[in-house]
């Protein structure tokens, strides 16, 4: 089974810098790779599809990027709104595997 | 209300069954792979079954042999019995589709078992 790896599992940064979140895979996969926001109490919104394609609706401060085993989540400039646990998601050939997940608090 | 929508979560029994559903808008078109995930309070998420395009099914190793997915077609439904519920079962069940180049999320259901 393929494998995700998040990194950092958490991090803080200050208001307006640029954060990023690497997911790394264990073996190379057509790029069905989703990315995820939760705030605490609430339900995981997709933010990112497909790698790099961003739902409707959600900041264009979000950007995904990567292919094969490696993946980037990139937030250009930190709001306070974005603290959250973020999470990465392989959802081609079962398991459909997620990653540990990247908490992002606001130094 | 969004593109998918569950339904089917109670309080029950360890060693009851409950069967959730999931139902999809009609602009989830086709057959489209679907999947159910799970959080357990104050874990991750964890994926449980999947079903392909083709009819394939697929199960975590947690729940392999308690659990079945299944979907109507006519109904744009997607299923999932449980079996022998146990207490780490509980948690509140996604449902998730990939489909026409799209990817899709659910609200999600609370499944609650005690003991």
């Amino acid at each position: 089974d393929i494998q995700m790896t998040q990194s950092p599992s958490s991090l803080s940064a200050s208001v307006g810098d640029r954060v990023t979140i690497t997911c790394r895979a264990s073996q190379d996969f057509d790029d069905f790779l989703a990315w995820f926001q939760q705030k605490p109490g609430k339900t995981p919104k997709l933010l990112i599809y497909a790698a790099s394609t961003l739902q409707s609706g959600v900041p264009s401060r979000f950007s995904g990027s990567g292919s094969g085993t490696d993946f980037t989540l990139t937030i250009s400039s930190l709001q306070p709104e974005d603290v959250a646990t973020y999470y990465c998601q392989k959802y081609y050939h079962a398991p459909w595997a997620f990653g540990q997940g990247t908490k992002v608090e606001i130094k | 209300e969004g593109d998918l929508v569950e339904s089917g979560g109670d309080l029950v029994q360890a060693g009851e069954s409950l069967r959730l559903s999931c139902r999809a808008s009609t602009f989830i078109f086709g057959n489209p792979a679907m999947s159910w995930v799970r959080q357990a309070p104050g874990k991750g998420l964890e994926w449980v079954s999947a079903i392909s395009e083709g009819g394939a099914t697929y199960y975590a190793d947690s729940v392999k042999g308690r659990v079945i997915i299944s979907r109507d077609v006519s109904k744009s439904t997607l299923y999932l019995q449980m079996n022998s519920l146990r207490v780490e079962d509980t948690a509140v069940y996604y449902c998730a589709s990939r489909g026409g180049g799209k990817y899709y999320w659910g609200q999600g259901t609370l499944v609650t078992v005690y003991s």
